[in-house]
């Protein structure tokens, strides 16, 4: 089976960066993704990573090593709306299953 | 454009009760998927489908079952609702070749009593 694992929580300064780590153990690894969601709200698309290295949209950022099952997404220039729980997601099997993480949630703090 | 609509929003059933919760998306995506949320466990899948007429189990599948008997519709049934099946629904969609992107719809906050 799948099993991914992040912190649970995490807390950073308004303009600061912050990163969470998310580490994986699957089978027929296809790529990392990664998740926003805020409270009573639906999770929302934020990356992909396939290949190993960098990927930079903005003020978010995605890593992935896949030699080491480990991925991490950077969020840049925090704002206190970036205060959300953040998942990562692995897509994986002949039929592109997609599992999650339990999730991080960011708190940013003035 | 609608994306990914969940009916109905909110249910209270009785335990012993069934029901359907109905996924239907407007972009023509081939993959569609039912997750639950519980606090502190995050979203865990039930059953995906990545086609019309095909389903597949995820991680937690029982006491569920599902349908896509057209490609824009993925049905979700409880047969005999349990108080552990209170929980909020997500549905989701992607395409074949979607890059791990999934858009989810708004949710659907099922009580169990």
């Amino acid at each position: 089976g799948q099993s991914l694992e992040q912190p649970s929580e995490v807390t950073a300064v308004e303009g600061a960066i912050v990163q969470i780590n998310c580490t994986y153990q699957t089978s027929g690894f296809y790529g990392l993704s990664w998740y926003q969601q805020h409270d009573g709200g639906a999770p929302t698309f934020l990356s992909y990573n396939a290949l190993d290295g960098l990927e930079e949209t903005g003020r978010f950022s995605s890593f992935l090593s896949r030699s080491d099952s480990y991925g991490y997404l950077l969020l840049q220039e925090l704002q206190m709306k970036d205060s959300a729980s953040y998942f990562c997601a692995v897509t994986s099997g002949g039929y592109q299953k997609v599992t999650f993480g339990t999730g991080t949630k960011l708190q940013v703090i003035p | 454009n609608a994306g990914v609509t969940q009916t109905p929003k909110f249910r209270v059933l009785k335990t012993g009760q069934s029901m359907t919760l109905l996924c239907a998306q407007d972009m023509n995506h081939e993959y569609m998927y039912w997750y639950r949320q519980d606090p502190g466990m995050g979203l865990r899948l039930i059953h995906y489908s990545v086609g019309e007429g095909t389903t597949a189990k995820g991680e937690v599948p029982d006491g569920y079952n599902v349908s896509r008997l057209k490609k824009q519709n993925f049905l979700l049934g409880l047969e005999s609702a349990a108080p552990s099946q209170t929980s909020v629904y997500f549905c989701a969609s992607s395409r074949s070749t979607g890059a791990g992107e999934l858009f989810f719809g708004e949710g659907s906050r099922l009580t169990v009593l």
